[in-house]
C-alpha cells in the first residue's frame, strides 16, 4: 500500500519566516510533486521532480524552491513566507512512466502565514 | 497553455439520483485522463480513469465517457449514495509529460 506523509498538518507561520515542508515516500517512486490547493482554483502545481536532484518548475513556482536529495523525501521551501502563500499543501508521488501514472497524494498540510 | 474546465462547480442531487460532472481539455495531445474524489478533510484519491484509446470505462456505480473529436470527458455516478459526497477533480495529462492538469473541482452533495 502505497504512503505518502507529510511532516506537519497544520502549521502557523509569521510573514518573512522561512518554511519547510517535507514530505516522504515509501514506494520507491521516481516522481514527486507539489500542489497547492485553494477553494475554486483545484489544485495547482507548484513543482515537480522526476529524480533525485532533478526538479522542474510547476505553474506557479514563485516564492518556492524544492529540494529532492533523497529519492524518497521532496521538500518544499518558502524562502520568505508570504500571507497570499496560506494554502493547503499537497504533495504525491508516481512511478515513473510520465502520463498515465496514478498520482498518490499525502494528507496536506494546512499552512497559515500571519 | 494547457487548460482543463470543470463544470459544475457545485452540483446537489437526491439519494438514489444521478451526477453527472463534464471537463474540457485543450491541449489535443492529453490521453490519459483520472478523476480523483477528495473526501472532507482527505487526501485526493484515484477513483477512475480512461486512456484515449477507449471511449468508455465503467467500474460499478461510476462511469467515465471521453470524447477525443470535442476534447471532453465526463463522469457519472449512478444511484448515488451519501457517502459519494466529496470534491471531485479531472484531470488530463499526455505521454511524454510529467504533469497532470486538474479541473477547479465539483463539490457534490448527495442528499439523503
Amino acid at each position: 500500500d502505497v504512503k505518502v506523509t507529510q511532516s506537519s498538518r497544520y502549521l502557523v507561520k509569521r510573514t518573512g519566516e522561512k518554511v519547510f515542508l517535507e514530505c516522504v515516500q515509501d514506494m520507491d517512486h521516481e516522481n514527486m510533486f507539489w500542489y497547492r490547493q485553494d477553494p475554486g482554483l483545484g489544485l495547482r502545481l507548484i513543482y515537480f521532480s522526476y529524480d533525485v536532484k532533478m526538479k522542474e518548475k510547476g505553474d506557479i513556482p514563485e516564492g518556492y524552491s524544492v529540494s529532492r536529495e533523497k529519492k524518497e523525501r521532496f521538500s518544499l521551501i518558502l524562502e520568505s513566507a508570504s500571507t497570499n502563500q496560506t494554502s493547503m499543501y499537497l504533495c504525491a508521488s508516481s512511478p515513473a512512466g510520465g502520463a498515465g501514472e496514478t498520482q498518490y497524494f499525502g494528507p496536506g498540510t494546512r499552512l497559515l502565514v500571519l | 497553455g494547457e487548460n482543463v474546465e470543470q463544470h459544475p462547480s457545485t452540483l446537489s442531487v437526491q439519494e438514489g439520483d444521478s451526477a453527472v460532472i463534464k471537463c474540457t481539455y485543450s491541449d489535443s495531445a492529453s490521453n490519459y485522463f483520472p478523476w480523483y474524489k477528495q473526501e472532507l478533510g482527505k487526501r485526493p484519491q484515484l477513483i477512475i480513469d480512461i486512456r484515449s484509446n477507449v471511449g468508455e470505462k465503467k467500474d460499478q456505480r461510476i462511469a467515465v465517457t471521453l470524447n477525443k473529436t470535442a476534447k471532453h470527458f465526463s463522469l457519472h455516478i449512478t444511484e448515488t449514495q451519501p457517502e459519494d459526497s466529496a470534491v471531485y477533480f479531472c484531470a488530463a495529462s499526455k505521454t511524454g509529460g510529467f504533469k497532470i492538469i486538474f479541473g477547479a473541482g465539483t463539490r457534490l452533495f448527495v442528499k439523503a
